[in-house]
């Protein structure tokens, strides 16, 4: 079976940093997806992990705990652009995402 | 940006009315999917493909059906569209399944269907 559970909303100020956490409980996980949605527009792909670790890539990281079904995405130094929501994606075998419901991160100036 | 396509983009139909939703690529990946996001659920899978002719059910499929008879064609059909399939649906396409960088899913813009 598959539970996601991510914070619903968050708020930061501009020039911040907001840290989203991810906790899963995926049959045949191999990987974790992070993607970032606009209102209105689709999702587009941030970052994967499938090993246990930080991945950085400019100012968004992304960290992986496989034995404790925990990530996080890390967004620094945050812009007004960056408001938008994240979600948390685990991979099952099959290339099957299941996604969660997303956390909205409004940024304040 | 992956060259996917969705048609049409909006539609409103009526209950009881068959619908067909069209997804196009460009880049010659294996496998495709359909999604439907509603608030309060986030994004859900209907039905994937990975390759002609081959297609698999996901957590959502009751009422959907697909067909993918070309490798750049992913259609979904809606058999008799109820207000319940009200939603944005959105078409995604990935190269292969590695366990690698190249498992990642790309998403077409969406299509929003309103079922009165």
């Amino acid at each position: 079976g598959q539970n996601i559970d991510q914070p619903t909303e968050m708020t930061a100020t501009e020039g911040a940093i907001v840290q989203i956490n991810c906790t899963y409980q995926t049959s045949g996980f191999n990987g974790l997806f992070w993607y970032q949605q606009h209102a209105g527009e689709a999702p587009t792909f941030l970052s994967y992990n499938v090993l246990d670790g930080l991945e950085e890539k400019g100012r968004f990281s992304s960290f992986l705990s496989r034995s404790k079904g925990y990530s996080y995405l890390l967004l620094k130094e945050l812009q007004m652009k960056d408001s938008a929501s994240y979600l948390c994606a685990p991979k099952a075998a099959g290339n099957k995402l299941t996604f969660g419901g997303g956390t909205r991160v409004l940024v304040k100036p | 940006d992956a060259g996917i396509t969705q048609s049409p983009r909006h539609k409103v139909t009526e209950t009881g009315t068959p619908v067909t939703l069209r997804c196009h690529q460009t880049e010659n990946h294996r496998y495709m999917y359909w999604y439907r996001q509603d608030p309060g659920h986030g994004l859900r899978l209907i039905h994937y493909s990975y390759g002609v002719k081959d297609t698999d059910k996901g957590e959502v499929s009751d009422g959907y059906s697909v067909s993918r008879s070309k490798t750049e064609d992913f259609l979904l059909t809606l058999e008799s569209a109820t207000s319940s399939q009200t939603s944005v649906y959105f078409c995604a396409i990935s190269e292969g399944e590695t366990g690698g960088i190249t498992d990642t899913q790309y998403f077409g813009p969406g299509t929003r269907l309103t079922v009165l």
